[in-house]
């Protein structure tokens, strides 16, 4: 079951705040978080585990909501180096596959 | 430590031809998986393998194929190409045992073009 992620796209000036988003209509076992820039590789940001554990990366933090659900991944004070497309993906209860949202695209300005 | 290699990064084949893909995990990893990157469709599932098993399956065509060997190193095969399988192949590691709560690794992909 694909997750849903929001907002699809996004443009921001340097220095604000951002918020994606990532749905998924199933239990959530882990929701994974990664930003790929255009012709490279997704890289690791991110990984929460039900049950609290998270591992993570500096300057970047989420949040996730068992009850809903769902996970948010905040950019805080972004950088032009903070743009790029931002994936989530989600494991659900009974299904060990690690399926990916549609994608995020943050685009920073100066 | 050398990331997940990807070999080819670039290749054309033409409708009705067949294609295989290499990837090179980082070393001491021993979970592999592939991932099918397209436009507006992010990354979509293919297979996930451990120990030259494979553990999960994703929902394309029997064309599409497989295979862990014992070094870790992983193959996936394409045949009878149609003009929608061209797209960015992504290959994966985790050092788990899993993907789901391990961080995984990505290649930077190869870059397959069916004309």
């Amino acid at each position: 079951q694909q997750p849903v992620q929001s907002p699809q796209a996004v443009i921001l000036r340097e220095g604000e705040d951002a918020v994606i988003n990532c749905s998924s209509s199933k239990a959530l076992y882990s929701v994974h978080w990664y930003r790929q820039k255009h012709g490279e590789a997704p890289v690791f940001l991110m990984i929460l585990l039900k049950g609290g554990e998270q591992k993570g990366h500096d300057k970047i933090s989420a949040s996730f909501n068992e009850k809903k659900q769902q996970s948010s991944l905040y950019l805080t004070a972004s950088q032009l180096s903070y743009s790029g497309t931002y994936f989530c993906g989600t494991a659900n209860f009974g299904n060990e596959k690690l399926t990916f949202g549609t994608g995020t695209r943050l685009t920073i300005i100066p | 430590k050398a990331g997940v290699t990807q070999t080819p990064r670039y290749l054309i084949k033409t409708r009705g031809q067949q294609v295989t893909l290499s990837c090179s995990p980082i070393s001491g990893h021993r979970s592999v998986s592939w991932y099918q990157q397209t436009p507006g469709q992010g990354l979509q599932f293919l297979f996930e393998y451990f120990s030259e098993t494979q553990r999960n399956k994703g929902n394309f065509p029997g064309r599409f194929s497989g295979r862990q060997f014992s070094n870790s190193r992983s193959e996936m095969n394409v045949s009878t190409l149609e003009l929608g399988d061209s797209a960015l192949y992504l290959c994966a590691s985790s050092p788990g045992q899993d993907f789901i709560g391990n961080t995984i690794y990505f290649g930077e992909g190869s870059w397959l073009t069916v004309v």
